[in-house]
């Protein structure tokens, strides 16, 4: 069985400082894993994902993850924060190869302060 | 290529009425899910199909609510009686056998 957990429901950084929002991951077999965002009255977008190989993953809009396994975590960075990346950031997780859902994590909603 | 697609985007009604969503996934998706997000329980997985054949329902409350997918190209949500509690956003979803999931923008519910 898979499970996620994202470490602080609300995260505030100020404008053009580094994000980090972190996600930590249970898989009884090797995972694919995924960050979602989701803006004010929208569905949730797909940031970006992991499958195999290189385990520093590039999204859309300068996010990026680095699958650690030994760490079990796939934390989502940005180098500089921008307003308009304001929104709820959800991580999840699926298992390889299986038929099995995505779990998602409980989200962690980013303010940026100007 | 569309989205997903979802009708109504708002719906308000009152205690008692049957309220119908509706979804059509993207096409050549295999998998279709519904979802409900509200603030005090974050999103929630209610039930998912694979190739219009529900697959798990585990997530669905209780009997008031039921799915269909009668083909590949629809599905419906249905809420009958609805009660204040069900208020939230329900999001429907499809995806191309367990990979990313494309999401609609949601039909934000409210039973008054």
């Amino acid at each position: 069985a898979q499970s996620v957990t994202q470490l602080g429901s609300h995260v505030s950084v100020s404008e053009g400082a580094l994000v980090l929002l972190r996600c930590n991951y249970s898989s009884s077999v090797p995972p694919y894993l995924f960050w979602y965002v989701q803006y004010p009255n929208q569905g949730l977008q797909l940031l970006l994902k992991y499958t195999t190989g290189a385990t520093l993953v590039k999204g859309i809009n300068g996010f990026e993850a680095e699958f650690k396994k030994s760490e079990t975590s796939f934390h989502l960075t940005k180098p500089s924060a921008h307003m308009s990346d304001a929104a709820e950031y959800f991580c999840a997780v699926s298992a390889m190869n299986r038929d099995d859902k995505i779990i998602f994590g409980k989200g962690t909603r980013l303010h940026i302060l100007p | 290529d569309a989205g997903v697609i979802q009708s109504p985007r708002h719906e308000v009604t009152e205690m008692g009425q049957e309220v119908t969503l509706r979804c059509k996934p993207i096409s050549g998706h295999d998998y279709l899910f519904w979802y409900r997000q509200t603030m005090m329980r974050g999103l929630e997985l209610l039930i998912y199909f694979n190739n219009n054949v529900p697959i798990d329902d585990s997530g669905m409350p209780e009997d008031r609510f039921s799915a269909k997918m009668p083909n590949a190209s629809f599905s419906t949500l249905k809420i009958q009686p609805s009660e204040p509690r069900d208020s939230a956003v329900y999001f429907c979803a499809s995806s191309l056998g367990m990979g990313p999931q494309h999401f609609g923008d949601g039909t934000r519910l409210s039973i008054l």
